[in-house]
């Protein structure tokens, strides 16, 4: 139990366009979901935490503007990279947790790359 | 802000070895979580602690909440080629959020077969 899923694993866009990037959890309800940007041998820095039908809060240092969150159901949310540069590159990670027990349960991740 | 430190930033085993690393903090946690992050991929939850004292096993795994509040270890027993990863340990403190925890910088661990 305790399955989140990410889409797309991979993806590669032009500087100045947008990518939306999904998160679902499979087997539980998500009453919040996270999102976490790594870069290569490096932690996992929180961008926002988002519950289901309410505004995300974003950490401090984050564009809201840019790193668009919608949480509209309980088992699904998206993070848009609005206007992407090549310094938005990285690897996004959600989380979720919820109806299972409360701890944060990964999804596999998703790696973006601008060109 | 918080910060967590790990406990060898890396090492480098022979296979069937035991394996041990810790984590700490400035401050009281209520609770520490263990996760494993293999390349390319997401974390896993490994272990989750509530209480301190606490001592849990997960199969070769056993982590331990610190009495103080303000450590935690996680030990590997007779290491095996797929243990090879990340180990980042997550702590949850009495200030912040019920749903937010903070990560560690991580202990990269590679086994020799």
């Amino acid at each position: 139990g305790a399955v989140v899923s990410q889409h797309p694993s991979w993806v590669i866009c032009k500087s100045g366009t947008s990518v939306k990037i999904e998160c679902r959890s499979l087997d539980f309800q998500a009453t919040t979901m996270f999102w976490y940007r790594q870069f290569p041998k490096q932690s996992l820095m929180l961008m926002a935490t988002s519950n289901e039908g309410s505004k995300a809060t974003y950490e401090q240092g984050v564009e809201k503007d840019k790193f668009l969150i919608n949480h509209a159901s309980l088992t699904l949310s998206t993070l848009t990279v609005t206007s992407a540069h090549p310094e938005d590159s990285s690897f996004y990670i959600c989380s979720a947790s919820g109806t299972k027990d409360y701890e944060q349960y990964f999804g596999p991740g998703t790696r973006l790359t601008v060109t | 802000g918080q910060q967590l430190n790990q406990s060898p930033q890396s090492m480098f085993i022979q296979e069937g070895e035991d394996v041990s690393m810790n984590c700490t903090s400035s401050s009281i946690f209520n609770t520490w979580l263990w996760y494993k992050q293999d390349p390319g991929e997401g974390p896993v939850l490994l272990i989750a602690l509530y209480k301190a004292g606490e001592l849990t096993s997960n199969g070769r795994l056993t982590a331990q909440f610190g009495i103080t509040r303000k450590d935690s270890f996680l030990n590997i027993s007779a290491s095996i080629p797929s243990d090879v990863g990340i180990y980042f340990c997550a702590g949850r403190d009495m200030k912040t959020s019920y749903d937010k925890v903070i990560f560690g910088p991580g202990t990269s661990l590679s086994v020799i077969p």
